[in-house]
């Protein structure tokens, strides 16, 4: 069964950091990863899907990397800013039902100028 | 334009009524879903159509009833309210051939007195 956990529950981090996210998955036969951020009282917004057969992704400041044989992924921040805080959350989809997101338990990420 | 609109965006409501969340989305995606947040922010899935089949039924009451009129549109009826139904339900949805990234409105947050 798979399990996803992410680390650490919680960041409180100055502006300008750059930081790393940490997202573990117990099955290795995934088909891709996707990780979202919510903001409080919104629905999520996805930031990068990275498939099986990537390494990593980059959109903009982000950067998502993914090592399947080890069952990590992190996405990476670079020089954050307050409007980065919101909850990041990584979802993994097995190979076997491509359908289905499992979801990490998230961090909270808090961004102080 | 939203993709993936819900309504109503709050629901307040007595225990043992019956009530519908509304789900549409104008992407043209083939699949649909409905997930649950729980008050520890865990989300989980309960249930996936796909072009008006029912794919996924994770272990959710048969108190809860998903219909799909037509491929953009997945409404969740609940039965007999309870309690612990309290959540914020969100719709999402996805096309295969775009490796089922998900798209997620923006929920509904459903309060059981």
């Amino acid at each position: 069964k798979q399990e996803v956990t992410q680390i650490p529950a919680a960041l409180s981090v100055p502006e300008g950091e750059n930081l790393v996210l940490n997202c573990s998955f117990t099955d290795s036969a995934i088909y891709n990863l996707q990780w979202f951020r919510q903001d409080p009282g919104k629905g999520l917004t996805s930031l990068l899907l990275i498939q099986s057969s990537q390494r990593e992704q980059t959109s903009g400041r982000l950067n998502a990397s993914l090592d399947k044989s080890s069952g990590r992924s992190t996405l990476y921040i670079a020089a954050s800013q307050p409007g980065d805080s919101a909850t990041y959350l990584c979802a993994v989809r097995n190979t076997y039902n491509t359908d289905k997101l499992i979801f990490g338990t998230g961090t909270r990420l808090q961004v102080f100028p | 334009d939203t993709a993936v609109s819900q309504t109503p965006k709050y629901l307040v409501t007595q225990m043992g009524n019956d009530k519908s969340i509304k789900c549409e989305q104008n992407l043209g995606h083939d699949t649909m879903y409905w997930y649950k947040q729980d008050s520890k922010k865990f989300l989980k899935i309960m249930f996936s159509y796909n072009n008006k089949e029912l794919i996924i039924n994770e272990t959710v009451p048969n108190r809860f009833s998903p219909k799909s009129p037509d491929k953009a549109h997945l409404n969740l009826h609940i039965n007999s309210l309870e309690l612990g139904d309290s959540a914020v339900y969100f719709c999402a949805s996805s096309q295969e051939d775009t490796y089922n990234e998900q798209f997620f409105g923006p929920g509904t947050r459903l309060t059981v007195l």
